[in-house]
């Protein structure tokens, strides 16, 4: 089944630098790749995604990557802010199956 | 449009009793993915049900777990007599029934605490 590896497990950065989280996956199958962003106590809250058949998506200071021949995906956050601090996780899967998670990476963006 | 929406937010048992955690999917939304959270660690899948289907529950364990999504009405997790091990949150998802690869909205999860 779908093995999803996430890096770093902790973040931290200064407010305004960029930060990035990297993931890999083992199945070639997965071809949908979302990001989920989650609060102390509160829901998993989707902040962008990609499909295989693009390599690269951005929405303000959010942008992901994809390069599915090496099987790695990466969230890139560009002038970071305080409210940023969350745990970031993100997920593979296909069609209307399951997701794999990561194990989550926890972003601190001091002030 | 209202979300994903769970109850009870908070659940309390002590060891062998049932719990019940219920799920009303986004309107519009036929799709319903069951997740359990560790403290400190990601979401792990436990099963996929479209209404009156159990599609995918490779992640449920085999006994005291069970789940349905009846013709009326959210969809319900249930834990049979439950144990220390199974304290956690438990978040459901929804997605909509047209289309490939729609984003799962999550609800904001039921805490289960067992005594």
């Amino acid at each position: 089944g779908e093995n999803v590896e996430q890096h770093p497990s902790t973040l931290s950065v200064q407010e305004g630098d960029s930060a990035v989280i990297k993931c890999t996956y083992s199945d070639s199958a997965s071809n949908y790749f979302p990001w989920y962003k989650q609060e102390l106590g509160k829901r998993p809250q989707l902040i962008i995604d990609i499909r295989s058949n693009v390599g690269e998506k951005k929405d303000q200071r959010i942008a992901v990557t994809l390069n599915k021949t090496a099987k790695h995906f990466s969230l890139h956050i560009t002038e970071t802010q305080p409210e940023d601090s969350a745990v970031y996780f993100c997920a593979a899967g296909s069609g209307f199956q399951k997701l794999v998670f990561g194990t989550g990476t926890r972003l601190l963006v001091s002030p | 449009n209202a979300g994903v929406m769970q109850n009870p937010r908070h659940l309390v048992r002590r060891r062998g009793q049932e719990a019940r955690l219920r799920c009303s999917p986004m309107k519009g939304h036929s799709h319903v993915y069951w997740y359990r959270q560790l403290p400190e660690e990601g979401l792990k899948f436990m099963v996929y049900l479209q209404k009156e289907n159990i599609i995918d529950e490779s992640g449920m364990p085999k006994e005291r777990f069970s789940a349905e999504f009846p013709k009326e009405g959210p969809s319900i997790l249930r834990i049979q007599q439950v144990v220390r091990g199974d304290s956690a949150a438990y978040f459901c998802a929804s997605s909509p029934n047209t289309g490939t690869d729609q984003p799962q909205h999550f609800g904001d999860g039921t805490r289960l605490s067992i005594l």
